[in-house]
Order: structure tokens, then C-alpha cells, then sequence
């Protein structure tokens, strides 16, 4: 089975400064890596994903993630945080199983941003 | 029409009400998903309907009843619930295309009480 861990729970920044939000996958092959964003009481908004194309993954908001095969990792980061990024973010993986795909999140990280 | 619509947004219901939780997308995907969040918990997979067939039940207990009538609409009927299932129910939908690296699209989920 395929998993993704976040490394951090909480991760606090000023803003204007950098964001790096850590993940780990196992996967035996290319796996589908997702981050999504969610704001308090909300749903789920798709920030980036990793499609194979390029390692260096380009999302919304100003969000990339570099997907690094030889430290199973896929960190998403920005160059500078703004209020408005404070929320919750899921890293995702997308596993193939009984005939079908399923979506497992790690267990999240929220991101605090100070002024 | 990029949306996944969950009725209704709020839900307040007594251990013996009957309910039902509704989700509609308009973009012709063939799997569709309930997900369950506890507060500062991730989602955590309940069902997985592909091409209107349950395809996947993560041992939910069968108070909880999911339904597909058609490719757009699926719903989950709650029946005898207990207070520890008060929780964000989300809905998604996806292309469950063979291969590929898709998304899952979120609705904004129903939040649940039971009293």
C-alpha cells in the first residue's frame, strides 16, 4: 500500500519569508502526488500535482513542489507567505486498488502565518 | 462546471432522524467519494463508487448507507447515528481514468451534529 507522510505538524513563518512544507512517500513506482489546501471549515482546493512531466511542479498561489525520486520526497514551498496562506495542507497519494483509485492524505500541516 | 455541490451544508440530527447527505458533479467523472474529517483530523475514505458500482467500503458501519442513483448524484444515508459521527462529510468526484496523474475534486462539504 501506498503512503505519504508529513513530516511537520505545525510549521509557523512571518510573513514575506519562505514556506517549506515537507512530504515522504513510499510508492514502488511513479506515484500521483497531490497537495491540496484547506481553510477553516472549507473543502479541499488542489494547489499542485505531480504529473511526471517535470520534477519542478508549478501550482496556484504562487505554491511549487519538487518531486525528488532519490529522497522520495515532494516539499511544497513559496517564496513568500502571505496572511492568506495560513490553513491546513495535505500532501495526497493515489493508489490503485479493487479496480479502482482511492485518495490517501497524510496527515497534514498547518502552516501559521505571523505579521 | 469545474464544482462538486454538497446538500445540505449543515446538518443537525437526532440519534433516531433519518437524513440523507446529497452531491451532485456535472463533469462527467465516473468515481465519486465520501470522506469523513473529525476536527484537525484528515480525510479519511468512507466509500469509493466507480462507474456507479461500490467499489470500495472502508468497514463504515452500516448506519451509514451510501447510494448512485446516476453518474452525477450520490448520496449517503444516515440512519441511527451516534454523537461521535459528527464530523465534515466531503464528497469528490474523479476521472478514475486507467493511468494517468488526476485529481480528485472537492465539494465543500456537509457538517454534521448529532445530538
Amino acid at each position: 500500500a501506498q503512503s505519504v507522510t508529513q513530516l511537520d505538524s505545525h510549521v509557523s513563518v512571518s510573513e514575506g519569508t519562505p514556506v517549506l512544507l515537507r512530504c515522504n512517500y513510499s510508492s514502488s513506482y511513479s506515484p500521483s502526488l497531490f497537495w491540496y489546501v484547506q481553510h477553516p471549515n472549507k473543502g479541499l482546493q488542489l494547489l499542485l500535482k505531480y504529473t511526471s512531466a517535470a520534477t519542478l511542479v508549478k501550482g496556484i498561489n504562487g505554491f511549487e513542489a519538487e518531486f525528488k525520486k532519490s529522497e522520495t520526497s515532494f516539499h511544497l514551498t513559496k517564496p513568500s507567505a502571505h496572511m492568506s496562506d495560513a490553513a491546513e495542507y495535505f500532501c495526497v497519494v493515489r493508489e490503485f486498488t479493487s479496480g479502482t483509485y482511492k485518495y490517501i492524505f497524510g496527515t497534514g500541516t498547518r502552516l501559521k502565518v505571523l505579521a | 462546471d469545474t464544482e462538486v455541490t454538497q446538500t445540505p451544508k449543515h446538518l443537525v440530527m437526532g440519534m433516531t432522524n433519518k437524513k440523507s447527505l446529497k452531491c451532485e458533479q456535472h463533469m462527467g467523472h465516473r468515481a465519486m467519494y465520501w470522506y469523513k474529517q473529525k476536527a484537525k483530523k484528515p480525510p479519511e475514505l468512507m466509500f469509493v463508487y466507480s462507474y456507479e458500482k461500490l467499489s470500495i467500503n472502508e468497514s463504515v458501519p452500516s448506519r451509514f448507507s451510501p447510494e448512485c442513483p446516476n453518474s452525477s448524484l450520490l448520496n449517503l444515508h444516515l440512519h441511527a447515528l451516534q454523537p461521535e459521527d459528527s464530523a465534515l462529510y466531503l464528497c469528490a468526484s474523479s476521472q478514475d481514468l486507467g493511468g494517468g496523474h488526476t485529481e480528485a475534486f472537492f465539494g465543500q462539504g456537509t457538517r454534521l451534529t448529532v445530538v
